[in-house]
């Protein structure tokens, strides 16, 4: 069954450095989507993606935040000046279209140290 | 808003033994319903989805869950849990109209022997 994949599956980076997480999608959905699970809480919406746009965003995905679809496989979240509450769990998901289940890589746990 | 509740933080239940998990969700419209189950190191599975029409839906894993309209409701149930059932449990609601899912704070499932 195809997957999505998330690299890498644990990154470790110093408070206020940039940290790009990547994704690659299952191939042929076209909607796709960060969300992320501070330890402890709910998992969280941060913004989902379609046809080279947002299409919709939480109040979390503020400036310090960024997505991008750079080629046919990839998607990636950029974080830049990192901070202590960025420490997380981040999921990639992505959807063959809007109305059907989203699908869920198996996260990037990130540590800001 | 959205919103999603589940009322029970961990349950513990016998090998062989029944197994339901409450779900209810805050939504003005006619929600889309979701089970996810996280086992440990590991990304969220999709258990099973309500979209519309029969209202017992069967998942994955033996798993089946009723959408209650007049309750709210959207609680998962097994007959006879396995040892590998032990993981963590989110419900979430989406909608037509809205690209992200809610989830619930999740339902830590321990089985003993």
């Amino acid at each position: 069954e195809p997957e999505v994949t998330q690299t890498p599956s644990h990154q470790v980076t110093q408070m206020g450095q940039e940290v790009i997480l990547r994704c690659v999608p299952i191939s042929n959905h076209l909607y796709f989507y960060w969300y992320r699970q501070i330890l402890g809480q709910k998992v969280e919406f941060l913004v989902s993606f379609y046809n080279n746009e947002i299409s919709e965003k939480s109040e979390i995905f503020d400036d310090q935040f960024s997505v991008e679809r750079p080629d046919g496989s990839n998607f990636t979240l950029k974080i830049r000046s990192t901070k202590l509450e960025d420490s997380a769990m981040y999921f990639c998901a992505s959807s063959l279209i809007k109305d059907q289940p989203q699908h869920f890589g198996d996260g990037t746990r990130l540590s800001i140290l | 808003a959205q919103s999603v509740t589940q009322p029970d933080i961990h349950i513990t239940v016998s090998e062989g033994a029944s197994l339901e998990l409450r779900c209810n969700y805050s939504y003005g419209a006619t929600p889309y319903l979701f089970w996810y189950v996280q086992s440990p190191g590991q990304g969220l599975q999709l258990l099973l989805k309500y979209f519309s029409g029969d209202t017992l839906v069967q998942g994955i894993k033996g798993f089946e869950a009723e959408f209650k309209r007049s309750q709210s409701s959207f609680n998962l149930r097994k007959p006879s849990v396995h040892w590998s059932d032990a993981a963590e449990y989110f419900c979430a609601v989406g909608a037509s109209n809205d690209y992200k899912l809610s989830f619930g704070a999740g339902t830590t499932v321990t089985v003993r022997a």
